[in-house]
């Protein structure tokens, strides 16, 4: 059972906005803004789309955005393109003894 | 570009310990802004983070609360290596282990391809 909880599954057509969502507790997501997620294409390592919430590392396109609001955390998928489709993990800073909690994952479909 | 290339065994059995090695290229393990962790993610699950180390005045070293009692986490500084050693494996050690560079917060910035392991009973 993951820390964070994230649904299994969400899907969208091409070009469509797609919002997965991550809950944690007052000890992750609720206290840190240190809130990341991650990108899983088949065959591949993750790649980190998402830092502090909303900051982009250099080269995701901007279609990613991501938000917190109390101890839920979210990613949004704008202009949903083929090459979306990945397994998406979101994790938080935990503090000094846990340190970093991970979601499930969400594996989004483009229809 | 950074690379981590992991070495080790894909099969052990029940008690044995795992050895795991992360050759480093385009980074050092002994950078002053890295953080070097080992992540695991078993079959269907979200990934697991284990320990880190990293350099800033000195050595640091941290666990996981469930992986203190059996995990040790060490750099190689001489080949650029991190290493992970897990003693006393069980079937539920199953997993794809990663090595990840991170930075502050949590936040892990390049994972390694992982590696396969499977502990047999």
């Amino acid at each position: 059972q993951s820390a964070l909880t994230q649904p299994p599954s969400a899907s969208g057509s091409p070009g469509q906005s797609v919002t997965i969502s991550c809950t944690g507790t007052s000890s992750d997501i609720g206290a840190y803004h240190y809130v990341s997620w991650y990108q899983r294409l088949p065959g591949r390592a993750p790649k980190l789309i998402l830092y502090e919430v909303n900051e982009r590392p250099s080269g995701v396109p901007d279609r990613f955005s991501g938000s917190r609001s109390d101890s839920t955390a979210s990613l949004t998928v704008s202009g949903l393109q083929a090459d979306d489709e990945a397994i998406y993990y979101c994790s938080s800073y935990a503090g000094v003894d846990k340190f970093v909690v991970f979601g499930g994952g969400t594996k989004l479909t483009v229809l | 570009q950074v690379q981590l290339q992991l070495s080790g065994p894909g099969l052990l059995k029940s008690s044995q310990t795992l050895s795991l090695t992360c050759a480093i290229s385009g980074d050092s393990v002994s950078s002053d802004t890295a953080v070097w962790s080992w992540i695991r993610q078993s079959p269907s699950r979200g990934p697991e983070w284990l320990g880190r180390t990293y350099y800033r005045d000195k050595w640091y070293t941290e666990y996981s609360v469930s992986m203190r009692t059996r995990l040790v986490i060490m750099p190689d500084t001489s080949n650029n290596h991190l290493s992970l050693r897990l003693s006393s494996v069980i079937p539920g050690d199953t997993a794809e282990y990663f090595c990840v560079r991170g930075f502050y917060g949590g936040v892990f910035d390049f994972w390694g391809q992982g590696a396969l392991v499977t502990v047999s009973s």
